[in-house]
């Protein structure tokens, strides 16, 4: 069992609808990141958070710490952003020597 | 203006080489790492490097040897490469440790083992 798992793995979506992805964890963390990976491969930081929630845009990420899970939700879903998401955790550990586990992402698919 | 760069973007080679990765950010940021994908999209840090020094090494063949020649720059050699090598190869850099610092990621190397 991952040390980090993320639902759905595969979501399609309608352009317009509310997209939620999931991510539970099992180590104890300090902060929790929340990737973008395009079909062209990059990969792009959308939020780290240790507490509460952010929002960036129509991207909201929360957390909560003491059930040990955090959620990316995406409003108004459009085509671009059909990506893969992949939640990351640091391990825990001295200050610079840290680690960061991956889930295995959850691919987006929204049409038009 | 690209913040971590890395070369080539594509690489195909036969088993048994030698090839090098470079990574370069201009970010100013103190610490670097370099990641594997692997063909199920799996990503899993390999090294790790804080101001030149390397921190974390996950249990990573000797045949791949990381150099850093200033905190700018991680550059990643492969020797003896064999297919099980071929994946994507990212490097990254952050401020501060993964605890506390938001990762910036190069495009990516796709290295092609035959």
């Amino acid at each position: 069992k991952n040390e980090v798992e993320q639902s759905p793995q595969n979501l399609t979506a309608q352009e317009g609808e509310f997209i939620t992805i999931n991510c539970s964890y099992s180590v104890g963390i300090s902060a929790l990141h929340w990737l973008q990976q395009h079909p062209g491969g990059g990969i792009v930081s959308l939020f780290m958070l240790s507490s509460g929630k952010k929002k960036h845009g129509r991207l909201i990420a929360t957390i909560n710490i003491q059930e040990k899970h955090s959620s990316l939700h995406i409003t108004a879903s459009h085509p671009r952003d059909s990506a893969v998401y992949i939640c990351a955790v640091p391990t825990l550990g001295s200050y610079n020597t840290d680690k960061l586990i991956f889930g295995t992402g959850t691919r987006l698919q929204v049409f038009p | 203006d690209t913040a971590v760069s890395q070369t080539p973007k594509y690489l195909v080679t036969q088993m048994g080489n030698d090839k090098s990765i470079k990574c370069e950010q201009n970010l100013g940021h103190d610490t670097m790492y370099w990641y594997k994908q692997d063909s199920k999209k799996f990503l899993k840090i390999m090294f790790s490097y804080n101001n030149k020094e390397l921190i974390i090494n996950e249990t990573v063949p000797n045949r791949f040897s990381p150099k850093s020649p200033d905190k700018a720059h991680l550059n990643l050699h492969i020797n003896s490469l064999e297919l099980g090598d071929s994946a994507v190869y990212f490097c990254a850099s952050s401020r501060l440790g993964p605890q506390a610092g938001e990762l910036f990621f190069g495009e990516g190397s796709r290295l092609t083992v035959l």
